[in-house]
């Protein structure tokens, strides 16, 4: 499937600290996905986007669909260590197939 | 409770041997997928199901082979023709994809 561009590509972030990361691509999506993967794990759906300006939130993660359906954002406020892991964006457009980012991995500074 | 269950968790293969990967799911989902990552990689997908006894290739299928006899289940077998099958292997099923899917805890299959 086609890859997303997700960036940054790693980040170490300092505890308590609010962080973004982002997804594009050059087609247009229907829906945008956010996952989670915890080390030895597989992923977890964290936010689902189904509308183009759409903004959802869950706890202390926001998401955002973008207006042009090309990108899509993930905010994490007041970062804590368990926060750790590799977050995954996903797009979907017509048929039975996501397609992914290549991953943002998150380390915490205590 | 309804999920999708990958064993075994940890696999070890010997050179030239072909070894299978279970993927079972609950869901009643209709299409379901095998993905491999690597680290720094993302994920790559290998096959993929959207009905019984068919599916489709993906990116990075050469090596691999699959079936799919029932709704509950799609076994990934690694043939002793994929050059570098050390992995972490992800199973996925979706009822429609755009609610996203639901993947299994993975099995990691080193080659010694």
């Amino acid at each position: 499937g086609q890859q997303l561009n997700q960036s940054p590509q790693s980040m170490f972030i300092q505890e308590g600290e609010d962080v973004s990361m982002n997804c594009t691509s050059s087609s247009i999506f229907n829906t945008w996905l956010w996952y989670k993967q915890e080390p030895g794990e597989g992923p977890v759906l964290l936010i689902a986007l189904y509308k183009a300006g759409e903004l959802t939130s869950n706890g202390r993660l926001t998401a955002q669909f973008g207006i042009t359906r090309k990108d899509s954002f993930l905010n994490i406020s007041a970062s804590i260590p368990s926060d750790v892991g590799i977050y995954f964006c996903a797009g979907h457009s017509n048929d039975y197939k996501l397609s992914f980012g290549a991953g943002t991995t998150v380390t915490v500074r205590a | 409770d309804g999920g999708i269950t990958q064993s075994p968790k940890y696999l070890f293969r010997k050179e030239g041997q072909n070894v299978t990967l279970s993927c079972e799911q609950n869901l009643n989902h209709d299409a379901m997928y095998w993905y491999r990552q690597d680290p720094g990689q993302g994920l790559r997908l290998i096959y993929y199901s959207q009905i019984v006894n068919d599916f489709q290739k993906g990116d990075i299928a050469e090596g691999y082979s699959v079936s799919r006899e029932k709704k509950e289940s799609f076994p990934l077998t690694v043939t002793s023709a994929q050059k570098n099958p050390t992995a972490f292997y992800l199973c996925a099923s979706t009822g429609r994809a755009g609610d996203g899917y639901t993947f299994g805890s993975g099995t990691r299959l080193t080659v010694v």
